[in-house]
């Protein structure tokens, strides 16, 4: 079973603020990362796919990189709906795992 | 417009075999790639994927609780059904079904979530 491990596991910031988020696997995953945003009591929604392309609708201040067993998801300027927990996750082997999670919050 | 809900009992007790159904609208489960998963978040804590089926029947499961699980699909009633067998409190959780274009895809579509508690 492949690990997925984010760090940190949460962040203060503040608006305006660039924030970066990592994800380890614990094998190569190629480029099969994916990212997504839950805010508290709704579903997860997705962001990046691919590890770096972005989802139809995702404002551009959303960034996703990396490839193997390193990823970045990067928020360039922190707006104030961005606060939120972030995932990512593998979808190189079924069913797929995630991360612990990544909790952003307002500092 | 692609949908979907889960519906199951909200309390089950310990050592009860839970038993949850996606309803989904907007996609066919017969179409070449796609596929539905179900995927479990304790309160306050991570999410955790524990079964996919794709339109073709292969399924794939959790391997650390793949000898409880149980996927099936009925594509005619459009619906997936997930059963858990001997269910304990750690099991309490929100449970989702969520929508999948293929193996190496994200979940796109999401149901609503329902919370499972587990509990005598």
């Amino acid at each position: 079973d492949i690990q997925m491990t984010q760090s940190p596991s949460s962040l203060s910031a503040s608006v305006g603020d660039r924030v970066t988020i990592t994800c380890r696997a614990s094998q190569s995953i190629s480029n099969y990362l994916n990212w997504y945003q839950q805010k508290p009591g709704k579903a997860p929604k997705v962001l990046i796919y691919a590890a770096s392309s972005l989802q139809g609708g995702v404002p551009p201040r959303f960034s996703g990189s990396g490839s193997g067993t390193d990823f970045t998801l990067t928020i360039s300027s922190l707006q104030p709906e961005d606060f939120a927990t972030y995932y990512c996750q593998q979808s190189y082997s079924s069913p797929g795992t995630f991360g612990q999670g990544t909790k952003v919050e307002i500092k | 417009q692609i949908t979907l809900k889960e519906s199951g009992p909200t309390l089950v007790k310990p050592t009860q075999t839970l038993t949850l159904t996606c309803t989904f609208s907007g996609f066919s489960l017969t179409t070449s790639g796609v596929g539905v998963g179900w995927i479990r978040q304790p309160p306050g804590e991570a999410l955790e994927c524990l079964a996919l089926i794709f339109w073709d029947d292969d399924k794939r499961y959790s391997p650390s609780l793949r000898t409880r699980l149980t996927i099936t699909k009925d594509t005619s009633k459009n619906q997936v059904v997930l059963t858990m067998t001997n269910m304990d409190p750690v099991d309490t959780a929100t449970y989702y079904c969520a929508h999948r274009r293929g193996h190496s895809s994200p979940f796109y579509y999401w149901g609503q979530g329902t919370l499972v508690t587990v509990s005598s």
